[in-house]
């Protein structure tokens, strides 16, 4: 059973740094594009971006380029979503998401991370 | 991009009743779209990809159709845990992925 498992909530003052990760399994973690989906309170769902772990090639959402960083560690099968300093307006909820294989078009979001909910607050 | 659109926002239906979501794209996303469940306090959970092919373990009740510019998500006849929000999401414009706003499922 393909899995995803995200790190827990978070609170943090505006300013500070965070790295939030996605543990994986049951699957070939190197072979999948590992993205993450943002979900402001209330709000629809956002596309930020995705990591290829076999070689960290990484695509954005032009909204999100420069404002996040998204990596990836092949050896323990986890994804991460990082910000260096975080805004009041980063408070939401946060998934990850596998898409599929490289140079395919089957690039749906199954299955999704439970959340890592975050809350920036002074 | 790519913008997605949904109608109705809202949608109060009767369990055992029938509804029908739309989902329309601002050019064609050929059969790249997908539909997602979300329900409170939960993560999103893929329904339909391919515009008609259901993911693993979907209910029969669930159908979906479209190609191109027009999609349609059918639920053929409510239960109580399908009132949820649904989202339509294209992933064709690689890797400029964008979602709906969803459609809210209630109960009338």
């Amino acid at each position: 059973e393909v899995q995803l498992v995200q790190s827990g909530a978070e609170v943090k003052k505006p300013g500070e740094s965070l790295k939030i990760s996605c543990k994986t399994s049951g699957y070939i973690f190197i072979n999948y594009w590992i993205g993450w989906v943002r979900q402001m309170p209330g709000e629809g769902l956002e596309w930020m971006g995705m990591v290829y772990p076999a070689d960290s090639d990484t695509r954005y959402s032009p909204s999100f380029e420069g404002q996040v960083t998204i990596s990836s560690d092949k050896s323990i099968t986890t994804a991460y979503l990082q910000w260096t300093s975080l805004k009041a307006s980063d408070s939401a909820m946060y998934y990850c998401v596998r898409l599929g294989l490289r140079y395919t078009e089957d690039n749906w979001f199954d299955p999704w991370g439970q959340g890592t909910l975050l809350t920036v607050s002074s | 991009e790519i913008v997605m659109t949904q109608s109705p926002i809202t949608l109060s239906v009767s369990p055992g009743e029938g509804a029908t979501l739309s989902c329309r794209a601002s050019q064609s996303v050929s059969s790249n779209l997908a539909w997602y469940q979300q329900k409170p306090g939960q993560a999103p959970r893929l329904l339909i990809y391919g515009a008609s092919s259901k993911a693993t373990g979907v209910p029969a009740r669930f159908s979906g159709s479209g190609s191109g510019t027009e999609f349609t998500l059918t639920i053929s006849s409510l239960r109580s845990e399908d009132f949820a929000i649904y989202y339509c999401q294209q992933y064709d414009n690689w890797p400029r992925f964008t979602f709906g706003p969803g459609t809210k499922v209630d109960i009338k």
